[in-house]
């Protein structure tokens, strides 16, 4: 069984389109996060929910629209992304108070034309 | 097993000294080491080492990587109460469950007083 999952793996979408990322975890994890990774560039965290509640916004534009409907769901709602927003967008999660561990899922490509 | 060990635990200096942060690992495959400062719920990225002894820099903050030793080092010159905070040393470690784990130290809490 795999710990953290995302669907789709790959995405392509217009910059009119709306589109959802979907991430699920199996670990129990009660805390789970939003990354992004640019090309050449370190991951730069988006948003963080704990216990479903939202705790973290890293100064993300509106057009990325966050969802948490339980613990081991998380979804990143897409509308009227900009080319510049293609990138990979890696889910987590972890346990609080455990440690910091992070378990990633494969991520999703996303390229916005 | 894949470990990072981050001393010391905690550290109280005052506004201008300047700190030393250590952080040394032991993971399979290595390929970074990152830095991040956390005040809040969420850590904040500082640096990613890849290469030994080349020096990462940004304002007072600067990191170099030692892949013979195994470890890292953080310093911050002049510190200031801003930089009061709990700074985490992590590496990507292995795959459990299908999933890539993010392996952190367990943090130095830095307190900077006036």
């Amino acid at each position: 069984e795999t710990g953290v999952t995302q669907t789709p793996r790959h995405l392509v979408m217009g910059m009119t389109n709306k589109k959802s990322l979907k991430c699920e975890q199996h670990l129990g994890h009660n805390a789970m996060y939003w990354y992004k990774q640019s090309a050449k560039k370190p991951l730069e965290l988006m948003f963080v929910y704990n216990f479903k509640e939202q705790t973290e916004n890293n100064s993300v534009p509106s057009r990325f629209s966050p969802e948490c409907p339980n613990s081991s769901h998380l979804f990143l709602h897409l509308h009227t992304l900009q080319p510049e927003d293609s990138a990979l967008y890696l889910c987590a999660s972890s346990q609080e108070g455990q440690g910091f561990e992070q378990y990633f899922g494969p991520g999703t490509r996303l390229t916005v034309t | 097993e894949d470990k990072v060990v981050q001393s010391p635990l905690s550290l109280v200096v005052h506004e201008g000294d300047t700190v030393t942060l250590n952080c040394s690992y032991e993971v399979t495959n290595f390929r970074s080491l990152l830095w991040y400062k956390q005040e809040k719920k969420a850590p904040t990225f500082l640096f990613m080492l890849t290469s030994s002894g080349i020096e990462k820099k940004s304002g007072r903050l600067s990191s170099i990587l030692d892949k013979k030793e195994l470890f890292s080092i953080l310093n911050i010159t002049a510190t200031q109460t801003g930089d009061s905070a709990v700074y985490l040393c992590a590496a990507p470690g292995g795959y459990q469950g299908g999933s890539e784990k993010l392996v952190f130290g367990k943090g130095t809490k830095l307190t900077v007083n006036p």
